[in-house]
């Protein structure tokens, strides 16, 4: 199994500008995840999904869409891209929402606007 | 609200030597307890968790975890640390009123320094 996998590793945007980070797994997980990294804060989540067809906000939705229209797939869209967005951005997924289930984390994107 | 506390941004220890990173949280219900951990440039991994049961957890690379209930602590602990654990260590908690979101509220995360 490849696990959790994002792409890209690295982008460079320009503010305005729209762009969609990858994520896939493939262990069959219903509940997956995106988070932002950002130094001294921790993760924070931005958007999640129990299962496909099904997405919510997290604690730092603004500026970014999901959908979730297949078990294996969550892309995580931004809309017009800000500095503030620069940051670290991982997808997690578990097995499911209901128990305490580990996250399974992929490598991160790190995305940068200038 | 529910939040989680590493009030260390570092800690350094000496090879051989015993570690132990700090976690405390506040959660309205039973928590559920998770550490990971993150080397440089990668993702998060997964070292133990906190559900029931047994206060102490023992998890990967020879991590152990203590739940004190009465404290609201998790710390994170090892016996002998090596330099090959120097990484940054994450703190999370899930309480069970969530259980149909699946959010993990995460520590700020402690830097931990092992020196030879």
């Amino acid at each position: 199994n490849a696990g959790v996998t994002q792409t890209p590793k690295f982008q460079v945007l320009k503010t305005g500008q729209s762009m969609t980070l990858q994520c896939a797994q493939d262990m069959n997980h219903e509940y997956m995840s995106w988070y932002r990294q950002d130094p001294g804060m921790g993760l924070r989540l931005i958007h999640y999904s129990v299962g496909a067809g099904i997405t919510d906000q997290g604690e730092v939705p603004n500026g970014y869409n999901v959908s979730r229209s297949t078990t294996e797939d969550f892309p995580l869209r931004l809309l017009s891209a800000a500095p503030s967005q620069t940051s670290v951005y991982f997808c997690a997924s578990s097995y499911n929402a209901g128990q305490a289930y580990e996250q399974y984390f992929g490598p991160g994107t790190r995305l940068t606007v200038t | 609200a529910q939040s989680v506390a590493q009030p260390e941004d570092q800690v350094n220890v000496a090879e051989g030597n015993p570690l132990t990173v700090k976690c405390t949280y506040s959660v309205s219900g039973n928590p559920y307890l998770f550490w990971y951990v993150q080397y440089p440039n990668r993702g998060l991994q997964f070292l133990l968790k906190y559900i029931t049961g047994d206060n102490l957890v023992k998890g990967s690379y020879g991590f152990e975890a203590e739940f004190n209930k009465s404290q609201t602590s998790f710390h994170l602990k090892k016996p002998s640390a090596l330099v090959s654990d120097s990484a940054l260590y994450f703190c999370a908690v899930r309480a069970d009123g969530s259980s149909n979101t699946g959010k993990l509220i995460f520590g700020q995360g402690t830097t931990l320094q092992v020196k030879p």
